[in-house]
C-alpha cells in the first residue's frame, strides 16, 4: 500500500493568516502515462464528512474559494490555505487514487488561535 | 447532485456480521458512470476504504478486508450494501457510503453522513 503521511498533525493560525499542510507519499503518485498526479484534498469539519477540495494535486474543485491552493509533484504535496477563515476550522487530509488501495494521510487539524 | 444515507445496526457482536445499506438519491445505482462503495473512520485507523461496486456487480475491495468482505448493488431500489464477517473490536468506526465518478476512480465525491458501528458484547 502507499503510505501518505501528513505534517503536522495540527496546527494553529491566526485570523487572515496562512496555514500550510504537508504530504508525503511513500511512492509517487504521478502516472508516467497521462502524467497526471493522483492526490485529492479533503476537508472535514467537524460532524461531517469529508468533502473534496483539490484534485489532481493542484486543481480545486467548483465552489471551493481561491485561498484554498495545492502543489507539489512525485511524492511531495502542499495544501495551503491563504486568508485563514473561521469556517476553515477542520481536519485536513491528503488521499492517492493511484493505486489500489487508495489511502488516506492522518489528518492535519487546523484551529484558530 | 448525488445524497446517500446509511442504515444498519449500531451495535454488533463480536464474531457477527455487519450488514449496511445505502440509499442513494438524486441518481441512479444502475448509472454506469458511477462507482458505489463504502469507507471508515476511526481513531485508530483514520479513513480506510473497503471496497467499491459497478452497477453491474463487478466489486473491488481492500485486500486488507477482502476475505471478510461482500458488496452488492439493488438497482430496483436504488441501493447498494455491505457485508462484513467475523467482527472484533477493531471494526467499530463510523462507516460512510461513498461515490466516485469512472472518470477519476477512488476520488470519493459524494459521502453520506455516515452510521456509527460498535463491536461489542
Amino acid at each position: 500500500d502507499i503510505v501518505m503521511t501528513q505534517t503536522p498533525d495540527s496546527l494553529a493560525v491566526s485570523p487572515g493568516e496562512r496555514a500550510t499542510i504537508n504530504c508525503k507519499s511513500s511512492q509517487s503518485v504521478l502516472s508516467g502515462t497521462n502524467r497526471k498526479t493522483y492526490l485529492a484534498w479533503y476537508q472535514q469539519r467537524p460532524g461531517q464528512p469529508p468533502k473534496v477540495l483539490i484534485s489532481w494535486a493542484s486543481t480545486r474543485e467548483s465552489g471551493v474559494p481561491d485561498r484554498f491552493s495545492g502543489s507539489g509533484s512525485g511524492t511531495d504535496f502542499t495544501l495551503t490555505i491563504t486568508n485563514l477563515q473561521a469556517e476553515d476550522v477542520a481536519v485536513y487530509y491528503c488521499q492517492q487514487y493511484y493505486a489500489t488501495p487508495p489511502t488516506f494521510g492522518q489528518g492535519t487539524k487546523v484551529q484558530i488561535k | 447532485q448525488l445524497q446517500l444515507q446509511e442504515t444498519g445496526p449500531g451495535l454488533v457482536k463480536p464474531s457477527e456480521t455487519l450488514s449496511l445499506t445505502c440509499t442513494v438519491s438524486g441518481g441512479s445505482t444502475s448509472n454506469d458512470r458511477y462507482y458505489w462503495g463504502w469507507i471508515r473512520q476511526s481513531p485508530g485507523k483514520g479513513l480506510e476504504w473497503i471496497g467499491s461496486i459497478y452497477y453491474s456487480g463487478y466489486t473491488f475491495y481492500n485486500p486488507s478486508l477482502k476475505s471478510r468482505v461482500n458488496m452488492s448493488v439493488d438497482t430496483s431500489k436504488n441501493q447498494f450494501s455491505l457485508r462484513l464477517s467475523s467482527l472484533t473490536a477493531a471494526d467499530t468506526a463510523l462507516y460512510y457510503c461513498t461515490s466516485e465518478s469512472t472518470a477519476v476512480k477512488f476520488r470519493f465525491d459524494s459521502w453520506g453522513q455516515g452510521t456509527l458501528v460498535t463491536v461489542s458484547s
